[in-house]
């Protein structure tokens, strides 16, 4: 059975920081990997998506690498500012179809 | 393009009734999925339906169903209403092929006394 866990699960710092979220996943077999953030009491936005034959994917001041074969995805964050103040959470989908197993997520906090 | 949309957005029932839930896809998605999510269990995959048909089920109780029509729009049905199912209820759709995005709404939050 598929587990994905994210490092940490919160997490604190000043406006401009450079950050990275950690998500790892324990069976290699998938199709993709996604990144999501959610605001409080709000739906999923999507942020990246990766397949499972790519390393990474950007997309401003976001990056997501994936490691297949060690099971770990990171989601790096450039100059933070406190609008990224949200919860990310990975999510991988292993077979055909729409299932995905999601992390318990990173609660992330940018200090003005 | 319009997003995923979910009505109602704000439910509250009691226990032992029923409660009918609904999700219509960005057009042109054809694959609908339901999430539910709570503060111990995190989010966790209910079904997903594509073309009118059950693709996938997660494991939840016979009480948890759905159904999807011909316009792609899903609805969600939980019978029996327990505590528990207490939750935010999200839909997710995309395209379908194997490899795409899934979008998902702002969900639903179901408050059961």
């Amino acid at each position: 059975k598929q587990e994905v866990t994210q490092i940490p699960a919160a997490l604190s710092v000043p406006e401009g920081e450079n950050l990275v979220l950690n998500c790892s996943f324990t069976d290699s077999a998938i199709y993709n990997l996604q990144w999501f953030r959610q605001d409080p009491g709000k739906g999923l936005t999507s942020l990246l998506l990766i397949q499972s034959s790519q390393r990474e994917q950007t997309s401003g001041r976001l990056n997501a690498s994936l490691d297949k074969s060690s099971g770990r995805s990171t989601l790096y964050i450039a100059a933070s500012q406190p609008g990224d103040s949200a919860t990310y959470l990975c999510a991988v989908k292993e077979t055909s179809g729409s299932r995905l197993t999601f992390g318990e997520g990173t609660q992330l906090t940018v200090n003005p | 393009k319009a997003g995923v949309t979910q009505t109602p957005r704000y439910l509250i029932k009691t226990r032992g009734q029923q409660v009918t839930l609904s999700c219509s896809p960005i057009s042109g998605h054809r694959s609908v999925s339901w999430y539910q999510q709570t503060p111990g269990q995190g989010l966790q995959f209910l079904f997903e339906y594509f073309s009118e048909t059950q693709r996938n089920k997660g494991n939840f109780p016979g009480r948890f169903s759905g159904r999807q029509f011909s316009n792609s729009r899903s609805e969600m049905n939980v019978s029996t209403l327990e505590l528990g199912d207490s939750a935010l209820y999200l839909c997710a759709s995309r395209l379908g092929g194997n490899t795409d995005t899934q979008y998902f709404g702002p969900g639903t939050r179901l408050t059961v006394l």
